[in-house]
């Protein structure tokens, strides 16, 4: 099972970063969502699809239908700049998207 | 706070082996599952085995199936990767997780700094 993931994204300050993540009927399956700074540990910012962790900025958000799970970071920030990665669970084993770089520039 | 911390990690001959440890705190570790996942260098994130609460059920991803044994001593709040007949492709930061939810082994809200394990002759 394979997930699928933009290599990298770019988008200008105070826009709006989609991130897309295809796999087979991933919309039956729940996703989420990890980012990455150069240098440290993943952060998990969106999981069951739609959820938040506590801490997590309002300004994430996340979306699962059909082949496709999304992550969408409104009004983006400098700071959102790093590698994101999606995963679900599929027959007994987790699998991650290749990641997606975004730039903020 | 929860807390993980690996160590354990090295350089080590092709076809040697190594032990991870994770050391758990700041929650109940004996009724959380958990779960190994590793980076190779410039690499993306790769899953590697997860392993239930009471230790009596383990998943492995197919390239470690086989090499290596997850397992965990819930009296000392510790996770375990034992690895064996490394290869390069092994060369890693291996990052010790614990899930949203007691149960969870698919989405992980909480990571260790990983430990960096270089095979290489």
């Amino acid at each position: 099972y394979e997930l699928t993931q933009p290599p990298s994204l770019s988008v200008s300050p105070g826009q709006t970063a989609s991130i897309s993540c295809s796999g087979e009927k991933l919309g039956d399956k729940y996703s989420s969502w990890y980012q990455q700074k150069p240098g440290q540990s993943p952060i998990l910012v969106i999981y069951q699809d739609n959820k938040r962790p506590s801490g997590i900025p309002e300004r994430f958000s996340g979306s699962n239908s059909g082949n496709t799970a999304t992550l969408t970071i409104s009004g983006t920030q400098a700071m959102d700049e790093a590698d994101y990665y999606c995963l679900a669970w599929h027959s007994g084993t987790v699998v991650f998207g290749g990641g997606t770089k975004l730039t903020v520039l | 706070e929860v807390l993980l911390l690996e160590s354990g990690g090295g350089s080590v001959q092709p076809g040697g082996s190594l032990r991870l440890s994770c050391a758990a705190s700041g929650f109940t570790f004996s009724s959380s599952a958990m779960t190994w996942v590793r980076q190779a260098p410039g690499k993306g994130l790769e899953w590697v085995s997860a392993i239930n609460a009471g230790g009596t059920t383990t998943y492995y991803a197919d390239s470690v199936k086989g090499r290596f044994t997850i397992s965990r001593d819930n009296s000392k709040s510790t996770l375990f990767l034992q690895m064996e007949s490394l290869t390069a492709g092994d060369t890693a930061v291996y990052f010790c997780t614990k899930g949203t939810s007691p149960a969870a082994i698919d989405s992980f809200a909480f990571w260790g700094q990983g430990t960096k394990v270089v095979v290489s002759s």
